[in-house]
């Protein structure tokens, strides 16, 4: 059965600290991987990988996927009280309809000032 | 705001009651699908729509639970006979392009549903 995990669960930081959220999946015939941030309801966009080792970044946010490992970490620096979210790692497959995300379960982030 | 737009944004019904949501897409987006969130999980495919042709559904979609796009446009998710377990966070997406431009969603803000 297709599955992604997501570790941790929820995490606590103090402003200023870096994180790294981890998304390991099992899926038959990966396509694709993708980041989104949920604050309240709609899931917003961060990053699409669908190459390893290649670094994806966005000010201070970054994502790298590892097709070998089957894995993904999103790392946030100098984390702000803005970016407490859900975090939500989803992944795609070939041979399905291609908005048919499977995602994990997020990480809720809360950033302490 | 040209983004993904959801009414209802709350409903709070009885059980045994029919219910419709509504998710206007962003406009030139060809693709529009219906996820479904309960609380402490990401969300799961419900069915997706290319162009008015409903190309997928997933196997949560039981028979009490429709959805249309007659025109291409906007769509419509109904649940007949609501039931407790219906009670989540129903999510519209829609997205465009070729390739690997379909796989990123653009989210509407969902319709919170409790069914009492």
């Amino acid at each position: 059965e297709d599955k992604v995990v997501q570790s941790p669960l929820s995490l606590v930081v103090h402003e200023g600290d870096t994180v790294t959220l981890n998304c390991s999946y099992e899926v038959t015939n990966f396509r694709s991987l993708l980041w989104y941030k949920q604050e309240k309801k709609a899931p917003t966009f961060l990053f699409m990988l669908t190459s390893s080792g290649i670094e994806k970044k966005s000010g201070r946010l970054s994502s790298i996927l590892d097709k070998k490992e089957l894995f993904s970490i999103l790392n946030i620096t100098a984390t702000q009280t803005g970016d407490s979210a859900i975090y939500l790692c989803a992944v795609t497959r070939y041979g399905g309809s291609q908005g048919n995300l499977i995602f994990g379960k997020g990480t809720k982030l809360s950033v302490k000032p | 705001d040209t983004g993904v737009s959801q009414d209802p944004r709350h409903k709070i019904t009885k059980r045994g009651q029919n219910v419709t949501f509504r998710c206007d897409p962003i406009s030139e987006h060809n693709r529009l699908y219906w996820y479904r969130q309960t609380l402490g999980q990401g969300p799961e495919f419900l069915t997706y729509f290319q162009n008015e042709a409903q190309l997928e559904k997933s196997r949560l979609l039981s028979d009490r639970f429709s959805a249309e796009r007659p025109k291409g446009s906007f769509s419509t998710l109904e649940i007949q006979r609501t039931e407790q377990g219906d009670s989540a966070m129903y999510l519209c997406a829609s997205s465009h392009g070729q390739g690997f431009s379909n796989e990123k969603l653009f989210f509407g803000s969902g319709t919170q549903l409790s069914v009492l």
